[in-house]
């Protein structure tokens, strides 16, 4: 079980909205930045979003983050199927000095 | 082009050894921390260890302390993951990854323990 939760699962129409949790502790989400990753079926991640609200050169702005406390949501507009995918957030734990990844989100597109 | 490709990854028998290696281009390595995260078959990510540009720093999953070493070779441009003392708990395709926020990833390398 991680350390980091997330919603094992979400879904949602094509040009509809969703967004993807992820619950910590002060340890990590309360004191350090949040990243979020995306998988695509059989490929490696690729970072969306990192210092919690800020977007890679090429990530459209579709894409936000944002973290209050001892959570981070992830949001994604106009929904494409395109985006139907594993979704990860991460972050450092400063108590145990090793970085962490929630579970995971898996995006249906309906 | 910046570009991770990690090797030697494959097939080792319980209680064994392997070595990762992770050569990157396109970058200035030796400016960037670098991370190993590991994905088990069907399961999500884990993230493995890293290392500070110069390796000065260095920091592990519990779960492989003891038994990995990370280092890397900023002359050779490449990172490394020695694994010893193997376990079926630690297949899977292990990435490398630049910096702390991993925002480069190569593609993978897979390694199985099995006898």
């Amino acid at each position: 079980q991680s350390v980091l939760t997330q919603p094992p699962s979400v879904s949602a129409a094509p040009g509809q909205k969703v967004t993807i949790s992820c619950s910590g502790s002060s340890s990590n989400i309360g004191n350090n930045y949040v990243s979020w990753y995306q998988q695509l079926p059989g490929t490696a991640p690729k970072l969306l979003m990192y210092e919690n609200n800020k977007r890679p050169s090429g990530i459209p702005d579709r894409f936000s983050g944002s973290k209050s406390g001892t959570s981070a949501t992830l949001g994604i507009t106009g929904l494409q199927t395109g985006d139907e995918a594993d979704y990860y957030c991460g972050t450092w734990d400063s108590s145990l000095s090793a970085g962490l990844f929630g579970g995971g989100t898996k995006l249906t597109v309906l | 082009e910046v570009q991770l490709v990690e090797s030697g990854g494959g097939l080792v028998q319980p209680g064994g050894s392997l070595r990762l290696s992770c050569a990157a281009s396109g970058f200035t390595f030796s400016s960037h921390w670098m991370t190993w995260v590991r994905q088990a078959p069907g399961k999500g990510l884990e993230w493995v260890a890293n290392i500070k540009q110069d390796g000065s720093e260095k920091y592990y999953v519990d779960s492989v302390k003891g038994r990995f070493t990370i280092s890397r070779d900023n002359a050779k441009n490449s990172l490394y993951l020695q694994m010893n003392s193997l376990g079926a708990e630690d297949t899977a395709v292990y990435y490398c990854a630049r910096d702390q926020y991993c925002d480069i990833w190569g593609q993978g390398t897979m390694v199985t323990v099995s006898s």
